[in-house]
């Protein structure tokens, strides 16, 4: 496919679990972004990796949360001992590169629900 | 710190009618800014973007300018449709990595 891939679409899962999500950008681009969309918060920023760089974990709520970018290309989002707190609609993004006027192009996203 | 503040929704319109979704910014440096749309059951897709101050953005008859004088960034549209229907995002690219800042979401809503 020619899009941002996620798996899985929705998870359910009990409060306390660990929980992965995946995230396969498009070929090429460079940059990859986590967002987390929420009714009370709207849509947030969580992490973002640009090639080798170290990521900019700026926006990850706790130490609950991880992710990582293997081979610069697939991403995962981990949560740890997840929260009910923690349900919400998870996207992710790539562009081209990390540049301030280069467009993402988002995934249709995971949705999590913590029971 | 940089923020986006959009007008509040649901915006419920008759088609045909004109459209108008305030957006405004704070921000330091250069930020390109975003129209973000959601159709329902769909994500996000871009609509349409401004990279510099003046700079008009444009895509499927919305459009929206870049003012910096104002700190405004309102999209617009002549006759809306049905299809129109979906929720709108206003954001910012930050010079910081190109991470968006979203404004909350406008609903619009056009019945026929």
């Amino acid at each position: 496919g020619a899009g941002v891939s996620q798996s899985p679409s929705n998870k359910v899962t009990e409060k306390g679990k660990d929980v992965e999500l995946r995230c396969d950008p498009i070929s090429g681009h460079t940059a990859l972004y986590w967002y987390r969309q929420s009714l009370g918060q709207g849509l947030e920023f969580l992490i973002y990796f640009q090639g080798n760089s170290a990521p900019d974990k700026s926006g990850l709520p706790s130490d609950r949360f991880s992710a990582e970018r293997t081979g610069g290309s697939v991403s995962t989002l981990t949560i740890q001992r997840t929260q009910q707190e923690d349900s919400a609609v998870y996207l992710c993004a790539s562009s081209r590169e990390d540049r301030v006027e280069e467009p993402q192009h988002f995934g249709d996203g995971t949705r999590l629900s913590i029971l | 710190g940089n923020s986006v503040t959009q007008m509040e929704g649901p915006v419920t319109l008759s088609e045909e009618a004109f459209l108008t979704i305030n957006c405004t910014y704070t921000a330091t440096g250069y930020p390109s800014l975003f129209w973000y749309v959601q159709y329902p059951g769909e994500g996000l897709q871009l609509l349409l973007k401004a990279t510099k101050a003046d700079d008009k953005g444009s895509n499927k008859g919305f459009e929206a300018t870049y003012r910096k004088e104002t700190t405004s960034f309102h999209l617009e549209k002549g006759s809306v449709q049905v299809s129109d229907s979906a929720v709108y995002f206003c954001a910012l690219s930050s010079n910081q990595g190109g991470k968006l800042i979203f404004g909350q979401g406008t609903e619009l809503s056009v019945k026929p």
